[in-house]
């Protein structure tokens, strides 16, 4: 089956220092990926949707200068949190999708961030 | 904009039994996917079941079907035989076949709590 990796799986950072999330998928070429952020016993709010060699598409209210989004290649995306606060402390879930025919997204285990 | 709603954040069942967690859903569009995840302590979500609009054929995997009432834009999931390792947030999720800006993009309603008890 498809394998979405993220790295780190925890991090923790001062506050006003930038942290990079890492979503790698492992055995297959991902045209389209998603980042979401979970809180505590909540749903999955997306943040943005990252297509390879082009910008991300934000969700309204999300900050694109605070969380930048990087799909250099088609089994690489990144997420950098920049500037973090600890309002930024949250779980990070990112999701790939190969749009050849399929509808299925495959996500990733996730990176547990804490700005201190 | 599509919305999906879970109207229980909790529910709890004894292991063997059967539970049916409900998920309602609003669209106006004709050609959609839904989906039930399950999110483990782990956090990993992992796909349970999927369903895809045009079928009317209710979707099975194992002890986990669903009941898909595409009128009542309703799909209610429904786990037989209960395992203790079914305990994890569960979510329903819509997926649009459309085109547009909500293309691809996954809607997830506010997840189900469910604990399997010994």
């Amino acid at each position: 089956g498809a394998v979405v990796s993220q790295h780190p799986s925890r991090v923790i950072c001062k506050s006003g220092t930038s942290v990079k999330i890492e979503c790698r998928s492992l055995d297959f070429q991902a045209t389209t990926m998603f980042w979401y952020r979970q809180f505590p016993k909540q749903s999955l709010m997306l943040m943005a949707t990252s297509n390879e060699g082009s910008k991300a598409t934000y969700e309204q209210g999300v900050e694109k200068d605070k969380f930048l989004i990087n799909h250099a290649s088609l089994t690489l995306s990144t997420l950098t949190v920049t500037s973090a606060h600890p309002e930024d402390s949250s779980f990070y879930i990112c999701s790939a999708s190969n749009r050849q025919g399929t509808y299925e997204q495959y996500f990733g285990p996730g990176t547990r961030l804490t700005v201190t | 904009a599509q919305t999906v709603t879970q109207s229980q954040p909790e529910m709890s069942v004894q292991e063997a039994e059967t539970v049916t967690l409900s998920c309602t859903y609003d669209t106006s569009e004709s050609n959609y996917y839904l989906f039930w995840y399950k999110q483990p302590p782990s956090r990993q979500m992992i796909l349970v079941i999927r369903q895809e609009a045009y079928k009317q054929q209710n979707a099975t995997e194992n002890r986990f079907s669903v009941n898909f009432q595409k009128a009542a834009k309703s799909f209610s999931l429904k786990i037989s035989d209960s395992q203790l390792g079914d305990t994890a947030m569960y979510f329903c999720a819509f997926l649009t076949n459309a085109g547009g800006t909500s293309y691809g993009k996954l809607t997830f309603g506010q997840g189900t709590i469910l604990t399997v008890h010994p």
